[in-house]
């Protein structure tokens, strides 16, 4: 099945700096890549996510890369604020099926003001 | 709209005791999910349904049992609970189709003691 790897697993920045997070997956039929933002005591929520027909995504402040033939995505945030301290998760959709995830551990981000 | 709701909110249990999680949404969504999120574990995926009466084993179905008997609710009960078991668990659900946003409940927090 998908192994989807996270690193770091935890992230202390500035506010201002920009913070990245990378993650690596192992199936090469994997095709939709979210990533998700879990604030303390709250659900997981969609930030944004990529699919494999592109490289780069932005929305704003945040954007995602995709390199599929060395199998791995990154999560870009640029202008940390403090409101952007959370817990952020990968994700991949096994085999590439259109109803099944696989998630990183996830990367506990935090923004020092 | 009140999208995907979980009950009970908090749970304590004495091992071996039984009980039912109860997740909802009103979003006529096909697919749905229970996972579990332990400390530095991620969202592990226990059991998922794809349409009304069909249901399936995830990454970690030990110890758990589902039933969608409806399309709107999706059950997830623990026959003999277990300190193993204590967790936050998280239902999920989404449009069929393509890859899509996975969209989770406030989370139910259980204790085995």
């Amino acid at each position: 099945g998908e192994n989807v790897e996270q690193h770091p697993s935890t992230l202390s920045v500035q506010e201002g700096d920009s913070a990245v997070i990378k993650c690596t997956y192992s199936d090469s039929a994997s095709n939709y890549f979210p990533w998700y933002k879990q604030e303390l005591g709250k659900r997981p929520q969609l930030i944004i996510d990529i699919r494999s027909n592109v490289g780069e995504k932005k929305d704003q402040r945040i954007a995602v890369t995709l390199n599929k033939t060395a199998k791995h995505f990154s999560l870009h945030i640029t202008e940390t604020q403090p409101e952007d301290s959370a817990v952020y998760f990968c994700a991949a959709n096994s085999g590439g099926s259109n109803y099944k995830l696989t998630f990183g551990k996830g990367t506990l981000l935090t923004v020092n003001p | 709209n009140a999208g995907v709701t979980q009950t009970p909110k908090f749970r304590v249990l004495k091992t071996g005791q039984s009980m039912t999680l109860l997740c909802a949404q009103d979003m006529n969504h096909e697919y749905m999910y229970w996972y579990r999120q332990d400390p530095g574990m991620g969202l592990r995926l226990i059991h998922y349904s794809v349409g009304e009466g069909t249901t399936a084993k995830g990454e970690v179905p030990d110890g758990y049992n589902v039933s969608r008997l409806k399309k709107q609710n999706f059950l997830l009960g623990l026959e003999s609970a277990a300190p193993s078991q204590t967790s936050v668990y998280f239902c999920a659900s989404t449009l069929a189709g393509v890859a899509y946003e996975q969209y989770f409940g406030p989370g139910t927090r259980l204790t085995v003691t």
